[in-house]
């Protein structure tokens, strides 16, 4: 079965910086992973995803997420945080199946 | 278009009682998923159905919890005899189903705040 890995409960970083969640996960066969946001008093939002192709991919809010295969990593980037960043972050994967396994969440706190 | 809804936003409830929660796909979405987020947890899979086809229940955590879908469209997922442990919040989720189904991202609705005292 899938899982994923947030190694990190808590980031900070101060408006203006470069930010990056991290995520892990291990699956068999190919992965397909998802970020997605969830702010406060709100549902998850989903952000980007990788299916194929371009290692890069980008999303919603000026975010983007490399899938490193060798590392088995897809990490959350953005290069200059907002504030209104701040939220709780999930990543999530999801095999030759329809089981999408979610990580526990980072939170992303942004101070201006 | 309209998103995922679900019904009651807070549910407040005594040990022992059933309750039962509502969920409202976007329409035209033929996947539909349940999950359950407790308070500085992750996400915690429950139950998914597709189409016709017979639900995955192998998130579902005990007996107590089940789960229908009618008409391939809305939700209820019911927990019997709650417990304090089933305090959390109940997310629901939606997606396309196409020929390649694990490439759809998930809408989720507001989710349902269960408070069992």
């Amino acid at each position: 079965a899938q899982s994923v890995a947030q190694p990190e409960d808590q980031v900070n970083v101060a408006e203006g910086n470069p930010l990056t969640v991290k995520c892990t996960y291990s699956v068999s066969g190919n992965p397909y992973l998802f970020w997605y946001v969830q702010y406060p008093n709100r549902g998850l939002q989903f952000l980007l995803k990788y299916i194929t192709g371009d290692n890069l991919v980008k999303g919603s809010y000026g975010f983007e997420a490399e899938f490193n295969k060798s590392q088995t990593s897809f990490h959350l980037k953005k290069p200059s945080a907002l504030v209104s960043d701040s939220a709780l972050y999930f990543c999530a994967v999801r095999a030759n199946n329809n089981d999408m396994r979610f990580g526990a969440g980072t939170r992303l706190t942004v101070k201006p | 278009g309209a998103g995922v809804s679900q019904s009651p936003s807070n549910k407040v409830t005594e040990k022992g009682k059933d309750v039962e929660l509502r969920c409202d796909p976007i329409s035209g979405h033929t996947a539909l998923y349940w999950y359950r987020q407790s308070l500085g947890q992750g996400l915690e899979f429950l139950i998914y159905f597709q189409g016709n086809s017979a639900p995955d229940k192998s998130g579902l955590p005990s007996d107590r919890f089940s789960a229908e879908r009618t008409g391939g469209s809305v939700s209820t997922l019911t927990i019997q005899r709650t417990q304090q442990e089933d305090s959390a919040v109940y997310l629901c989720a939606s997606s396309q189903r196409g020929g390649l189904a694990v490439y759809y991202e998930q809408y989720f609705g507001p989710g349902t705040r269960l408070t069992v005292t």
